[in-house]
């Protein structure tokens, strides 16, 4: 039940094309889902977060769609560059009761091409 | 505002040996989590410490441990080092009132031979 499910492993998508990268879970606790990007030899990065009370967050080229009931969420990334190439990660975690653990799925390695 | 910096940013260590790696939040920030990353198991939760007091503990065994100081900043040990340690461990700061979105610094590459 604490497992965030991400999908696909990885990604190839040509400049100004649209990246999608969906992540499931289970717990229906988890009141709170970011998305970080990784570089090589950096640590993830907060991209963005949206919680279940939304269904749709947009900043700049990157929009999360959120969907409670099926218990899903994925981020799209729009007009997609090749300095967009790194890992995305989706995570999960239940805030509320004070909990700040991030439950992270496996990755997702997007390569841009030009 | 400087973000989370963390040190050191390589080691190599013996099997055996003890670690102690330490991390600094960013200014205002009195929560600090560490996590564990390699390629076989991808991000894992260690612990998370708030107030100088450990708030949620992840499954790792008692080897690894840690501890946060009166200033936020924090410091995870690693005692009797296996092979299967060798990982990037992440620290990761946030404010926690009202806020829970957690920053994270560059990582500690730990190579145990």
């Amino acid at each position: 039940q604490q497992q965030v499910k991400q999908s696909p492993q990885s990604l190839i998508v040509q400049k100004g094309g649209i990246s999608i990268i969906n992540c499931a879970y289970e717990n229906t606790a988890f009141d709170y889902f970011p998305w970080y990007q990784q570089f090589p030899g950096k640590g993830p990065a907060l991209l963005i977060a949206i919680r279940p009370d939304v269904s749709e967050k947009k900043e700049g080229r990157f929009t999360i769609s959120f969907n409670k009931s099926a218990k899903q969420f994925s981020l799209h990334i729009m007009d997609s560059q090749p300095g967009d190439s790194a890992t995305y990660f989706c995570a999960a975690s239940r805030q509320s009761g004070g909990y700040n653990k991030l439950i992270f799925g496996a990755g997702t390695r997007l390569a841009v091409h030009p | 505002k400087a973000g989370v910096t963390q040190t050191p940013r390589y080691l190599i260590k013996t099997r055996g040996q003890q670690v102690t790696l330490s991390c600094s939040p960013i200014s205002g920030h009195r929560s600090v989590s560490w996590y564990q990353q390699t390629p076989g198991q991808g991000l894992q939760f260690l612990f998370e410490y708030f107030s100088e007091t450990q708030r949620n503990k992840g499954n790792f065994p008692g080897r690894f441990s840690g501890r946060q100081f009166s200033n936020s900043r924090s410091e995870m040990n690693v005692s009797t080092l296996e092979l299967g340690d060798s990982a990037l461990y992440l620290c990761a700061s946030s404010r926690r009132d009202g806020s829970y979105e957690q920053y994270f610094g560059p990582g500690t590459r730990l190579t145990v031979t």
